[in-house]
């Protein structure tokens, strides 16, 4: 089956420095990633979705600048949180599809990255 | 009002028995059902797929749809305690990219 990895599963950084989460598809290609951010016993929400090769589509209310997306590669995504800030902790998850946008396939997870800020 | 509702739980039951996991959603342009299974600290585990109405079987797991209600279902049978995670529900909307959630139902199968 298809497979994503997530890494680094977790990590602790001070206020103010700036953190890069990888996500790769394994055995597949991907031309657009997903990145979701998820709190504690709530569900998952969009933050943005990357598109191989082009700029990444943020939704409403995250910020771009804070959130850096780059999707060198059809098979490697990666999010960067900028100055990030205690309430930047959460846990970051990404996922990507084994075909394209214009038809149905469905969405496999990597196992997420728990920022802590401190 | 939320695309995707769902009962956040938490629900209990014995090792064995059968459990209903229930969600409803507002869109009814809504055409892709998923359900995803979520162990602690993982990321979110496809279980099945549907498409529009109708019902899915995989082993111990049913997914079953009506579009009239708008009404998501997973049935586990002969539930296991290996079964215990959050189970989340989630459709497709605006075209193939947008997964909208549900809030997630945590389930624990106790022996």
């Amino acid at each position: 089956g298809a497979v994503v990895s997530q890494h680094p599963s977790w990590v602790i950084c001070k206020s103010g420095t700036s953190v890069k989460i990888e996500c790769r598809s394994l055995d597949f290609q991907a031309t657009t990633m997903f990145w979701y951010r998820q709190f504690p016993k709530q569900s998952l929400m969009l933050m943005a979705t990357s598109n191989e090769g082009s700029k990444a589509t943020y939704e409403q209310g995250v910020e771009k600048d804070k959130f850096l997306i780059n999707h060198a590669s059809l098979t490697l995504s990666t999010l960067t949180v900028t100055s990030a800030h205690p309430e930047d902790s959460s846990f970051y998850i990404c996922s990507a599809r084994t075909g394209t946008s214009d038809r149905f396939s469905p969405l496999h997870f990597g196992n997420g990255t728990r920022l802590t800020v401190t | 009002q939320k695309e995707v509702e769902q009962d956040p739980g938490p629900l209990s039951v014995p090792e064995g028995a059968i459990v209903s996991l229930n969600c409803t959603y507002s869109n009814s342009a809504f055409q892709y059902f998923m359900w995803y299974r979520q162990y602690s600290r993982k990321g979110p585990e496809l279980l099945m797929y549907t498409y529009s109405s109708g019902n899915k079987e995989d082993g111990r797991f049913t997914a079953q749809v009506d579009k009239s209600s708008k009404y998501i279902s997973l049935f586990i049978r002969d539930s296991q305690p290996s079964d215990s995670a959050t189970y989340l529900c989630a459709s497709l909307s605006g075209g193939y990219n947008k997964l909208i959630f549900g809030a997630g139902t945590r389930l624990a199968v106790h022996p």
